[in-house]
């Protein structure tokens, strides 16, 4: 019920294509749902976050899309860029703590 | 935006030694701090909840005897790994939530430890 799975493991689009990262979660307790991106060696960094209320929200390149009823959310990277290569991982909060998926290693390729 | 640093960024020792990682948090006050692991190509994995002047939260099937932590100060709280193994070679990563309680954690550059 902890779990948050993420898919697909790894991903591989074509410069100014669309990335596409799916997560999915059991327990209707989480209440805050961030994405992070990481790049190699460094701590991750949150690129954008929605809570369960909200279906959508976009801050610049990327979206979430939230459905609750599904218990699924993703992100969209719109116009994807070689600079966004990095892994990114999904969260679901509960009471502050994060568990995280399991990541997605993406790759833009010029 | 809120900035968390660690130190140190690298350390490598030898199994059996005691190693500390320090994480603070530079330019606000860290109500909260959590302390992550991370095996290469792996994901990030909770280890341990610490409030500043109380006992750390561990999650399970962490040793608590064996990752000490500590959150003396609103700014600081430091985890200290004893007697090392090479199991324990991993990226440890720390972030902090401020007094606003709001849910945003600020994450730490992380610290790449090697135990040979």
């Amino acid at each position: 019920q902890q779990q948050v799975k993420q898919s697909p493991q790894s991903l591989i689009v074509q410069k100014g294509g669309i990335s596409i990262i799916n997560c999915a979660y059991e327990n209707t307790a989480f209440d805050y749902f961030p994405w992070y991106q990481q790049f190699p060696g460094k701590g991750p960094a949150l690129l954008i976050a929605i809570r369960p209320d909200v279906s959508e929200k976009k801050e610049g390149r990327f979206t979430i899309s939230f459905n609750k009823s599904a218990k699924q959310f993703s992100l969209h990277i719109m116009d994807s860029q070689p600079g966004d290569s990095a892994t990114y991982f999904c969260a679901a909060s509960m009471a502050g703590k994060l568990i995280f998926g399991q990541g997605t290693e993406l790759s833009v390729k010029p | 935006g809120a900035v968390v640093s660690q130190h140190p960024s690298r350390v490598i020792c030898k199994s059996g030694t005691s190693v500390k990682i320090e994480c603070r948090s530079l330019d606000f006050q860290a109500t909260t701090m959590f302390w992550y692991r991370q095996f290469p190509k792996q994901s990030l994995m909770l280890m341990a909840t610490s409030n500043e002047g109380s006992k750390a939260t561990y999650e399970q099937g962490v040793e608590k005897d064996k990752f000490l932590i500590n959150h003396a100060s609103l700014t600081l709280s430091t985890l200290t790994v004893t007697s090392a193994h090479p199991e324990d070679s991993s990226f440890y990563i720390c972030s902090a939530i401020g007094a606003s309680g709001l849910d945003e954690q600020f994450f730490g550059p992380g610290t790449r430890l090697t135990v040979l």
